[in-house]
Formats: C-alpha cells, structure tokens, sequence
C-alpha cells in the first residue's frame, strides 16, 4: 500500500493564481482531512469528507473548495491565492467508524508571492 | 467546546535525560487519545493511541502514555531520550461525535547530544 500520497510536493504561486493539490488513499477509508500546518500554529483543519459525496467545513475553510467524487481522492483546490495561504498543506485519511486513528501524507509546501 | 492543550511549548534535553510532556482534554465523556511525532521535514506519524482498557499505553520507540481519567490527561513519557527525538509532538483526542480530532498546539522537543 501506498498510504496517502499527495503532489505536488512544492509549488509557488502568484497572487491570484488557482491550483489543485491532489491527496489519494488506497486504503479504503471513508475518513479524509485536509490541514494546513504554519510555524507554531499547529494544524488547522481545513475541510473534511466522511465518505464519497459528502464533505464539510472545518476551522480554516476560506479561500479553498474541496469535492470528494471517489473513496480514494479529496482534491484541494485553491481559487485566487493569498498570500495568507502560505502554508504546508496535508491530506490524512481514516478509516471512520471504528478506528479514527489517521495516516498523513507526505506534505505540499505552497508558497504564495 | 472540546479542546486539547499541550503546557510545554519548547522543551531543550539532553540525551538520557527523562521526557515527559503533558497533555490535557476538556471532554466529560468516552474518548480516543493519540500521540503523533513529527520529524523535521515529515510528516506526522502516529507514536501511540489509547482506546481503552489498560491507561498505560505504550508505543513505539520506547514511548508510553498514561490516561489518567480524573484528571483529563494523557501525558507523554520517554525514560531516556536519544538526539532522534528531536521533533515536534502532538496530542490530539477523538471525543463524541465529532468525526474529526481535537489537536493540541504541539511540542518542539530539541533533544542535544
């Protein structure tokens, strides 16, 4: 298994420029999760899904969309980038339900200038 | 509202020294705890969970925790840490019917050889 992998790994943005940052999972869970992680903060959550054509805002939803058409992918999109969103961005999924125990992906490191 | 905190922001060992960062809930109620590490430049791993039965958990890497109900926390432990310690740490807690975790702010641990 792959766990869940995200890309890209680094991007730089303009201001006002929009992008899609890509989580999949292959390990069947219902749960996904998207956070942003800045320098002391902790994570913040962003949106999150509790299974394929559901989803729901969480402490940070402002400025990004999410969907969920599959089990296996939760896309980020941001629509006109701040630079209020410079971040480190991660995806983690869980299974839902009986464990809520949740596995990250590796990271995206946006910057917006 | 629920919430998780984290007392020490910044902790500076040296190596053997004992570890120990706390953590405490507000939730009456039945909860699942973690602890996840983060090494720098990675992403978060989970160190240790707690669901039910014995409130001494142990975890990977030689980590324990102990869930102590009356008092609403889920202190971390390490008897003698090693300069791979050196990450950032994060207690969160599954409570209700959320679906989501609570996060706490996170502890840097800077462990010096």
């Amino acid at each position: 298994n792959a766990g869940v992998t995200q890309t890209p790994k680094f991007r730089i943005l303009k201001i006002g420029q929009s992008m899609t940052l890509q989580c999949t999972q292959d390990m069947n869970h219902n749960y996904m999760y998207w956070y942003r992680q800045d320098p002391g903060m902790g994570l913040k959550l962003i949106y999150y899904s509790v299974g394929a054509g559901i989803t729901d805002k969480g402490e940070v939803p402002n400025g990004y969309n999410v969907s969920r058409s599959t089990t296996e992918d939760f896309p980020l999109r941001l629509e006109l980038a701040a630079p209020s969103q410079t971040s480190v961005y991660f995806c983690a999924s869980s299974l839902g339900t009986s464990s809520y125990e949740q596995y990250f992906g590796p990271g995206t490191r946006l910057t917006v200038t | 509202a629920q919430s998780v905190s984290q007392h020490n922001h910044h902790v500076i060992l040296s190596e053997a020294a004992s570890l120990e960062l706390g953590c405490n809930y507000s939730y009456g109620g039945t909860v699942n705890l973690f602890w996840y590490v983060q090494y720098p430049g990675q992403h978060l791993q989970l160190l240790l969970k707690y669901f039910s039965g014995d409130p001494l958990v142990k975890g990977i890497k030689g980590f324990e925790a102990e869930f102590i109900k009356s008092k609403f926390s889920f202190n971390l432990r390490k008897p003698s840490v090693q300069w791979s310690d050196t990450a950032e740490y994060f207690c969160a807690v599954f409570a209700g019917n959320n679906r989501k975790l609570i996060w706490g702010l996170g502890t840097s641990l800077a462990v010096n050889p």
